[in-house]
């Protein structure tokens, strides 16, 4: 099934604990993304990359560090979490950047203390 | 950044009403998308609309975008209660094609 999977699904932390939210698609696409979505905001972006070894800022980068060592992996590092990093957070892919579709995990629900 | 407004923000109908809700730009979109997003999941694509003027339709879901491509709309027909959930609509930047833009959206609740 063509899928972008996340993990972990809730996570609970505290503030200056480094996490690294993963996320993994199986469908062979070039483009992904990070938005967090919070309440009144709708979808921020994050991070994006274009394929592998090329990253980008989106909107609201802070606070954030991502990796595209191989095309499946997009991992988002937290490295020191801070309470205004609580957030429900969406990884997502494309066959390329621009009009394709995306396809979004699950999400994942972060609570840093 | 291009800004996108959607309105209303909050919508509860009865079923079987008709509703519509607004997605608005303060530039020309290059394209528009529109997402359904239901609790606890992703956002999952509606449709995609390109062509200023145009009209699209999906069972009873109709989307329109303007002939200045500023503005997209979704129209819903004798709503359902599995039509409730947040509805996004979104846009690659014009400039930047990794760049993506969502609206705040709007919250439908569709009662028995």
């Amino acid at each position: 099934e063509a899928q972008v999977t996340q993990n972990p699904r809730y996570l609970i932390t505290v503030t200056g604990k480094k996490l690294t939210v993963t996320c993994s698609q199986n469908m062979n696409h070039e483009y992904m993304s990070w938005y967090r979505q919070d309440p009144g905001l709708g979808l921020r972006q994050i991070y994006y990359s274009m394929n592998v070894e090329v990253t980008d800022k989106g909107d609201v980068p802070e606070g954030y560090k991502v990796s595209r060592k191989e095309k499946r992996n997009f991992p988002l590092i937290l490295e020191s979490p801070s309470p205004n990093q609580t957030s429900l957070y969406f990884c997502a892919s494309s066959l390329a950047a621009g009009a394709n579709v995306l396809t979004f995990g699950a999400g994942s629900r972060l609570t840093v203390l | 950044t291009q800004l996108l407004e959607q309105s209303p923000q909050f919508l509860s109908i009865q079923e079987g009403e008709n509703l519509t809700v607004y997605c608005n730009s303060s530039s020309v979109f290059s394209s528009l998308q529109w997402y359904r997003q239901e609790p606890g999941e992703g956002p999952v694509l509606l449709v995609t609309v390109v062509t200023g003027g145009e009209v699209k339709k999906l069972k009873r879901l109709t989307f329109q975008f303007g002939d200045a491509r500023k503005d997209s709309s979704l129209h819903i027909t004798a709503a359902q209660p599995g039509d409730t959930g947040l509805y996004l609509c979104a846009e690659a930047s014009n400039t930047n094609a990794g760049k993506s833009t969502f609206g705040d959206g709007t919250t439908l609740t569709v009662k028995p």
